[in-house]
């Protein structure tokens, strides 16, 4: 089946700093892959998406770019700040595979945490 | 533009009580909906999904149970809490296979505790 393996956290940065989030994937078919980002307290928001091979997701000056070859979406920032700080999840789904609901699959989620 | 209501937003429960988390969609006709929990330290586990109104697909067998009286309203539900139910509920919904690669919208989530 499909499944979602990221990094394990929690990332400790400092403000200002690179970041990076591997995210590696397994599916039957020809997924999207998804980034979100959860804040402490509140439910889950898209951060950015890509549909097929070599396209990159940006959002809020995160990238990431669908690796088909590596089958890897892993999640960069150049310069992080202490708003980023939250727990981010990998996610993959391949709509209408399932003959149903547009399951998405989960990653575990990375938390960062950015200090001053 | 389209909007996602969960509630309640946090719920103290005793073992062996009954559940009822509702959640409802705006803005939008006809979603997929779905209702995941995500433990303590841990990742989202898609508990069920459902394509239309009374249906509902289950991912886990559990002590919940799910459903879907309107289009846009879900609901989740226990006869009787275990301590294990305690967590975090997301509920979601997204638009059908062939319409678009919009990913999923959540809710705010339900923290809920069982004592």
């Amino acid at each position: 089946g499909d499944s979602v393996t990221q990094m394990e956290g929690p990332v400790t940065l400092s403000e200002e700093a690179f970041l990076t989030i591997n995210c590696t994937y397994t599916a039957t078919g020809y997924p999207s892959l998804f980034w979100y980002v959860q804040y402490p307290g509140e439910g889950l928001q898209l951060l950015l998406k890509a549909t097929k091979a070599d396209d990159k997701g940006s959002n809020k000056g995160f990238e990431a770019t669908y690796r088909k070859e590596t089958t890897s979406f892993h999640l960069e920032k150049g310069s992080v700040q202490v708003s980023d700080s939250a727990v981010y999840f990998c996610a993959l789904s391949e709509f209408g595979v399932t003959g149903g609901g547009n399951k998405l699959t989960f990653g575990t989620g990375t938390q960062l945490k950015v200090e001053l | 533009s389209q909007t996602i209501h969960q509630w309640p937003a946090t719920l103290v429960q005793p073992v062996g009580s009954p559940l009822s988390l509702e959640c409802t969609v705006e803005g939008t006709s006809n979603p997929n909906l779905y209702w995941y929990r995500q433990a303590a330290g841990r990742g989202l586990q898609l508990l069920f999904y459902s394509v239309g109104i009374g249906q509902i697909s289950s991912e886990v067998p559990q002590n919940l149970s799910a459903s879907r009286p309107q289009d846009r309203q879900f609901i989740l539900s226990s006869k009787k809490l275990l301590l294990s139910d305690s967590g975090f509920y997301l509920c979601a919904w997204s638009v059908h296979p062939g319409q678009g690669v919009y990913g999923y919208t959540f809710g705010s989530g339900t923290r809920l505790t069982v004592v």
